[in-house]
């Protein structure tokens, strides 16, 4: 069964400072990997997904994740973070064989302070 | 282009009230989801739909939930004899064609709280 670990589950920083949100998963099979967004009482929202390929993903807002197969891991970067980013960040994995699920981590709350 | 929507947006139940979630998917997706998301954690799976068939029900916690798609759009989660463990946020998603890797697509959920 695929499992998500999100090492962080609160990330301070400062306006304009880069962050990294990470995140290790577990399969025994190949990987869909995702990371969404939760902003205050708003459902989640897509910012990326690696499926196959290049193993550097661009998402939206700026946002872009490496996937490392040898490291088992999937983490998030910006390299200049905004008051805007304040949210909180989900890594996902699809859990192929059966149901199309999303198996979630428990999430990594970011707050950018200015 | 009309989002997931789910309703209501929130609900207080006293111990032992059913209560009935709905989901009104984006048209035409296919698929739909329910995760169950409590405080402070990411969200669990709990049911999922390809048009009217549940072909997946195993994150539903008891036989006190039960979730229905019966027309393949709208669907519809009850919960009977709610208790207080079954507060927490309850998230809708569709995605076009339930195929591996797709983006499902969430509402903001349905906020239950059980007094």
């Amino acid at each position: 069964a695929q499992s998500v670990t999100q090492l962080d589950s609160q990330v301070p920083v400062f306006e304009e400072a880069p962050v990294e949100l990470r995140c290790n998963y577990s399969s025994s099979v190949s990987v869909y990997l995702f990371w969404y967004v939760q902003y205050p009482n708003q459902g989640l929202q897509l910012l990326l997904k690696y499926l196959s390929g290049s193993t550097l993903v661009k998402g939206i807002n700026g946002f872009e994740a490496e996937f490392n197969k040898s490291q088992t891991s999937f983490h998030l970067r910006k390299p200049s973070v905004h008051i805007s980013d304040t949210a909180e960040y989900f890594c996902a994995v699809f859990s192929q064989g059966g149901s199309e699920k999303l198996v979630f981590g428990k999430g990594t709350k970011l707050t950018v302070n200015p | 282009g009309a989002g997931v929507s789910q309703s209501p947006r929130y609900k207080v139940a006293k111990r032992g009230q059913d209560v009935a979630l709905r989901c009104d998917p984006i048209s035409g997706h296919v698929s739909l989801f329910w995760y169950q998301q409590a405080l402070g954690q990411g969200p669990e799976f709990l049911t999922y739909f390809q048009n009217e068939a549940q072909l997946d029900k195993s994150g539903l916690p008891s036989d006190r939930f039960f979730a229905e798609r019966p027309e393949g759009s709208v669907s519809t989660l009850k919960i009977q004899r709610t208790q207080q463990e079954d507060s927490a946020v309850y998230l809708c998603a569709s995605s076009p064609a339930g195929t591996a890797g797709e983006t499902q697509y969430f509402g903001p959920g349905t906020r239950l709280l059980v007094l």
